[in-house]
Parts: C-alpha cells; sequence; structure tokens
C-alpha cells in the first residue's frame, strides 16, 4: 500500500527567502507523485505532479519539486516565498495502476513579511 | 484542468435528519469520481470510489448504508450521509481523474450536524 510522510506541520519562513516543504512516499512499482495547496475552507487546487521524465518538475505559481528515487522524495520549493504562499499544503502518492490519491498529513506553510 | 463543482458549499442540519451533496464535473465526462472527508487540522481520507452506472467502491471502516453514494451520469455524482449525527461534521470533498493523470477536486462541503 502507497504513504505520504510529510515530517513537517508547520514550516515559517520570511517573505522573499527561498522555501522548502518536505514529502516522502512509499508505492509499489513506479510513483505518480503530486503537490496540492489548499486554502481556507476550499478544495485542493493542483500546483504541479511527476509522472516520468526529468526529475525537477516546474508547476504553478512558481513552484518546483524535485523528484530523487533513491531518497524515495518529492520535496516543494519556491525560490522566493510571498506572503500570499501561506497556505496548507499536501503531498500525494498513487501507483500507476489508477488507485485513488493517498496524501499527507499536509503542511502548514506560513510566510512572513 | 478539468472543473469541479459542488452543491451546497455549506449545511447545517438537525441530527437525524439526511444531507445529499452534489458533485458535478463541468468540463470532463468521469467514470470514476472519488469522495473524500477531512477533519479540521487533518488530511483527507478517501471514503469510497464512485463508478458511473455501478455500486461504489468503499474504504474499509466507511459505513456504505451511512454514506450513500449514486453516480447517475458521467457528470454527476451524490453523496448521501443518511441519519446524520453531530461526529458526521466534516468537510467532504469530491474528486475526478481528467485524461491526463491528474485528480482535480471539488471546492468541498462544510456539513454541520447540530
Amino acid at each position: 500500500a502507497q504513504s505520504v510522510a510529510q515530517p513537517e506541520d508547520q514550516v515559517n519562513v520570511a517573505e522573499g527567502n527561498p522555501l522548502t516543504v518536505k514529502c516522502t512516499y512509499s508505492v509499489s512499482g513506479n510513483p505518480y507523485l503530486f503537490w496540492y495547496v489548499q486554502y481556507p475552507n476550499r478544495g485542493l487546487q493542483f500546483l504541479l505532479k511527476y509522472i516520468t521524465g526529468d526529475n525537477l518538475v516546474k508547476g504553478s505559481y512558481g513552484f518546483e519539486a524535485e523528484f530523487n528515487k533513491s531518497q524515495t522524495s518529492f520535496h516543494l520549493k519556491k525560490p522566493s516565498a510571498l506572503v500570499s504562499d501561506s497556505a496548507l499544503y499536501f503531498c500525494a502518492v498513487r501507483d500507476s495502476l489508477g488507485t485513488p490519491l493517498v496524501f499527507g498529513k499536509g503542511t502548514r506553510l506560513s510566510v512572513i513579511a | 484542468g478539468a472543473v469541479v463543482s459542488q452543491h451546497p458549499s455549506r449545511v447545517i442540519c438537525k441530527s437525524g435528519t439526511s444531507v445529499k451533496i452534489e458533485c458535478r464535473s463541468l468540463d470532463f465526462q468521469a467514470t470514476t469520481m472519488f469522495w473524500y472527508r477531512q477533519f479540521p487540522k487533518q488530511s483527507l481520507m478517501l471514503m469510497a470510489t464512485s463508478n458511473e452506472g455501478s455500486k461504489a467502491t468503499y474504504e474499509q471502516g466507511v459505513e456504505k448504508d451511512k454514506f450513500l453514494i449514486n453516480h447517475a451520469s458521467l457528470t454527476l455524482s451524490t453523496l448521501t450521509v443518511t441519519s446524520a449525527h453531530p461526529e458526521d461534521s466534516s468537510f467532504y470533498i469530491c474528486s475526478l481523474r481528467g485524461g491526463t493523470d491528474t485528480q482535480y477536486f471539488g471546492p468541498g462541503t462544510r456539513l454541520t450536524v447540530l
């Protein structure tokens, strides 16, 4: 069975600084990896995904993530954080057989002006 | 990506009543939709997979008689919480998988049972 770990409940970063939100996964076979963002009382918005190809994936709003197979990680990054990036971020994984997404517990990002 | 709507966005009901939540795909025909539940400050937990024209597949621990799912067409799935109780209060989110392996999510429905 697949699983996702987001080791940090909260990440605080100053505006303009780079940010990283960590994610590690476990899945049988090749992983399909996703990042979503959730604002208060809203559904999830898709940020980016890794299916195959380049290990560095670029997504919406300047976010990117790097797939590292040996470390089974898919950390979310952004070179320069904005206050508006403050939200709840979820990493998710599924296998290649079409199973539903399994989510990490989420990491709350707070960007301080 | 696919556009997913949910109705209602918020509902407050009395204990013992039933509540129906609709999930619509506005621009994609989805043979499969997913229903998730999210408690405050927690992650999304998959409740069931809704299949058009057939019975839903429920995750372990989810009562199928409590949470009725009907996938009536390729663009509509409904979740009915029957005989709701305060512990059913939660944020319910539907999702569908678009043609590019990406799952898209509705805006969610906040259910409060008094």
